[in-house]
């Protein structure tokens, strides 16, 4: 079954960058986009962008360019989400979540499945 | 910019029909997607493209989208159901709503 392992809880200090991996299996892992959401604590869903794991190519939030960068390595079908200079504020459950969309297709746009999340702590 | 309008909260007795909205300009002429999230959980897809359920979401959730509001729909109401739902569209880029908590009496 198709299946999103995140890494483990991160605690960093502000101004600092945190790098958080989403390993896929169960699918062909160049085959569909994958996105990325945060949850702030008590709060809502928040989109951030996708990646295209074939291609590298990426579209973020605005209000997340220039602070975040996604990346892959196919070798071993893993996605990263990596946020820099990070403020309390950034203090968050990160969520991968894979698209439907076959690459090469139009972007659906919805998420099944999601990872279990990746809680990030920012505090000094 | 596109703004998506959920209630806070929800209440239904156990084994009714409950039903949580989610407004938006036009949001009939967008595919709207739902999700649950229990506590301490990843959300869970449970209609998406309007009214379509993944394969193991049980036929008691349903959901519609017309004019100004969708509808997410669930049939006899189980304790288990109890969950934030959160209803998501795509317009120049992807929105959620501010979600709604479910509570079943």
């Amino acid at each position: 079954q198709v299946q999103l392992v995140q890494s483990g809880a991160e605690v960093k200090k502000p101004g600092a960058s945190v790098k958080v991996s989403c390993k896929a299996s169960g699918y062909t892992f160049t085959g569909y986009y994958m996105h990325w959401v945060r949850q702030a604590p008590g709060q809502g869903l928040e989109w951030m962008g996708w990646i295209n794991p074939n291609s590298g190519g990426t579209n973020y939030a605005q209000k997340f360019q220039g602070r975040v960068t996604m990346t892959r390595d196919t070798s071993i079908s893993t996605a990263y989400m990596e946020l820099s200079r990070l403020r309390s504020d950034d203090t968050a459950v990160y969520y991968c979540a894979r698209d439907p969309t076959e690459v090469g297709a139009t972007l659906e746009n919805w998420f099944d499945p999601w990872g279990q999340g990746t809680l990030v702590t920012v505090s000094s | 910019s596109y703004e998506l309008t959920q209630p806070l909260s929800v209440s239904v007795a156990l084994g009714q029909t409950a039903r949580i909205t989610c407004g938006g300009n036009n949001i009939g002429s967008k595919n709207v997607h739902w999700y649950q999230q229990k506590p301490g959980q990843a959300p869970v897809l449970v209609i998406y493209r309007d009214s379509n359920r993944p394969s193991g979401i049980p036929e008691r959730f349903s959901g519609s989208n017309s004019g100004n509001t969708a509808t997410l729909t669930i049939s006899r109401a189980q304790a288990g159901d109890e969950a934030d739902y959160y209803c998501q569209v795509w317009d120049s880029s992807t929105l959620f709503g501010g979600g709604t908590k479910l509570t079943v009496l």
